[in-house]
């Protein structure tokens, strides 16, 4: 089983439609949340993070985290055709071994939004 | 140009040749980031670095592999025979240990490797 599960897609949607993305996990020990938005042939952006459970809200965007069922969202309001991407998400727990970080990503969903 | 960059951004080789990509980070980050991503998968950790030092290698870093960042500025990611199975998009992030974990890891286009 892998650390972090998180639907491929693609997901199709109308302009203006609201989006709902979506990751499980297993391991307890994961600290921080994040999601990251990629373009085609581009890095990854950070789009939001969160530490605990509850909403995060950033413009159109609402992050959530449910601790206790292991699973974390990514709401986008009146969704538009720029934010067809992959949309990634990212959990990070601190390693024994160096004292560091650890960020484990999904496999990203591709979103499109048609015009 | 303030952000991660990389070079070259494609990259084909035949099979068995070496390659070496380069990662220019974000000028004060002192922690640097490798991943590799392959299609419809999201960025697999491969090593970083604090500074000049390596402080943490994945399994998926095979002996093949060897990366470096001599003078805590920019990385080389060397890759020798290379295989088939090397193909993917080689990411590097940067950022600020001070801020961690809740900063930003920065992120470079990406250097595209196809062995043929």
């Amino acid at each position: 089983q892998k650390e972090v599960e998180q639907d491929p897609g693609p997901l199709s949607v109308p302009e203006g439609a609201i989006v709902s993305l979506n990751c499980t996990y297993s391991n307890s020990a994961f600290q921080y949340f994040m999601w990251y938005r990629q373009y085609s042939r581009k890095g990854p952006e950070l789009l939001m993070y969160t530490y605990s459970s509850g909403n995060k809200e950033d413009g159109r965007f609402t992050a959530q985290v449910d601790k206790s069922s292991k699973y974390i969202s990514l709401f986008i309001r009146d969704s538009q055709p720029s934010d067809s991407a992959t949309y990634l998400c990212a959990m990070s727990l601190l390693t024994s071994t160096s004292g560091t970080y650890k960020y484990i990503f999904g496999t990203g969903t591709r979103l499109k939004v048609l015009a | 140009d303030t952000g991660v960059s990389q070079d070259p951004r494609h990259k084909i080789t035949k099979r068995g040749q070496n390659v070496t990509f380069r990662c220019d980070p974000i000028s004060e980050h002192n922690r640097l980031y490798w991943y590799r991503q392959t299609l419809g998968q999201g960025p697999e950790f491969l090593t970083y670095f604090q500074n000049e030092a390596q402080l943490e290698k994945s399994r998926l870093l095979s002996d093949r592999f060897s990366a470096e960042r001599p003078k805590g500025s920019f990385s080389t990611l060397e890759i020798q025979r290379t295989e088939q199975g090397d193909s993917a998009m080689y990411l590097c992030a940067s950022t600020l240990r001070e801020l961690e974990p809740y900063n930003e890891q920065f992120f470079g286009p990406g250097t595209r490797l196809t062995v043929l």
